[in-house]
C-alpha cells in the first residue's frame, strides 16, 4: 500500500455524462500528479499540482478535463460530456516523505473508467 | 521517435533464468529513472530507481545505467513466476518532473 488513494475504482458510464473522481495523495506532501493509462500503453502525463496550484497540463488534458485541489489536500479530476475514447485506468501519483528523492511517485489503485 | 522506448516483447524466460529488459531515452538532461513493475488491472508499483551511471542491486534485481548512451536496463535474476507482469521503464522529463513511460515489455515467467 503506497498509501495513495482512489475512489471509485471502477466507473462504468454512458457517452455524454459526466464523471469525476477522487484521490487523496500521500500525506505531508504537496506534489500530486495524474495520469492516463490505455490498454497495452504506459502511462501518459495528465496534470500536475504542488499544493492547490494547478502548474502543468498536458496536450492531453482537452477542456472537458478539469481538476482541483483544493487547499493542497485530495485532488478531483472531472471529464465532462465522457466519450468512448475516455475510456482508461485514471492514475494519481505523489513522492513519498523522506524518500530517497522527491522524484521517485508512488501510485494509488488507480480509476478504471469504462464509456459506453 | 518516442521519448521513452522499451524492447517490445513478449518476453518469456525459464524459471530460474534471468531476464533482461532494456530500454532508452531521448532527453540527454534527464536525471532519474525508474522501473515500475504493473500486474494485469493493478497500477503500477515502483522497483526500482537509479539516478547515477553503473549498478544498483536490491535483491535479485539489478538496474543499469549508461548516460553517454541514454540507455537504462533491469535483470531479474533467479525469475520466478511470479515475475510474469509488464515492466515499465519511466523517466522524469519536463518542468513538472513529470514521469515519462515507455510502453511496457511484458514477461513471462515458465515453470
Amino acid at each position: 500500500d503506497t498509501g495513495v488513494s482512489q475512489d471509485p475504482r471502477h466507473k462504468i458510464t454512458k457517452r455524454g455524462q459526466n464523471v469525476t473522481f477522487r484521490c487523496d495523495p500521500i500525506s505531508e506532501h504537496n506534489r500530486l500528479y495524474w495520469y492516463r493509462q490505455t490498454l497495452g500503453q504506459g502511462p501518459e502525463f495528465l496534470t500536475y499540482f504542488q499544493n492547490e496550484a494547478q502548474l502543468e497540463k498536458s496536450r492531453l488534458l482537452s477542456d472537458r478535463f478539469s481538476a482541483e485541489r483544493p487547499k493542497g489536500s485530495f485532488s478531483t479530476l472531472e471529464i465532462q460530456r465522457t466519450e468512448q475514447g475516455d475510456s482508461a485506468m485514471y492514475l494519481c501519483a505523489s513522492p513519498m516523505p523522506l524518500a530517497p528523492s522527491t522524484d521517485t511517485q508512488y501510485f494509488g489503485p488507480g480509476t478504471r473508467l469504462t464509456v459506453l | 521517435q518516442k521519448e521513452v522506448e522499451q524492447n517490445s516483447g513478449p518476453l518469456s524466460v525459464p524459471e530460474g533464468a534471468i531476464a533482461s529488459l532494456n530500454c532508452t531515452y531521448s532527453d540527454r538532461g534527464s536525471q532519474s529513472f525508474f522501473w515500475y513493475r504493473q500486474y494485469s488491472g493493478k497500477s503500477p508499483e515502483l522497483i526500482m530507481s537509479i539516478y547515477s551511471n553503473g549498478d544498483k542491486e536490491d535483491g535479485r534485481f539489478t538496474a543499469q545505467l549508461n548516460k553517454a548512451s541514454q540507455y537504462v536496463s533491469l535483470l531479474i535474476r533467479d525469475s520466478q513466476p511470479s515475475d510474469s507482469a509488464t515492466y515499465l521503464c519511466a523517466v522524469n522529463m519536463g518542468s513538472a518532473r513529470q514521469l515519462t513511460f515507455g510502453s511496457g515489455t511484458q514477461l513471462t515467467v515458465l515453470p
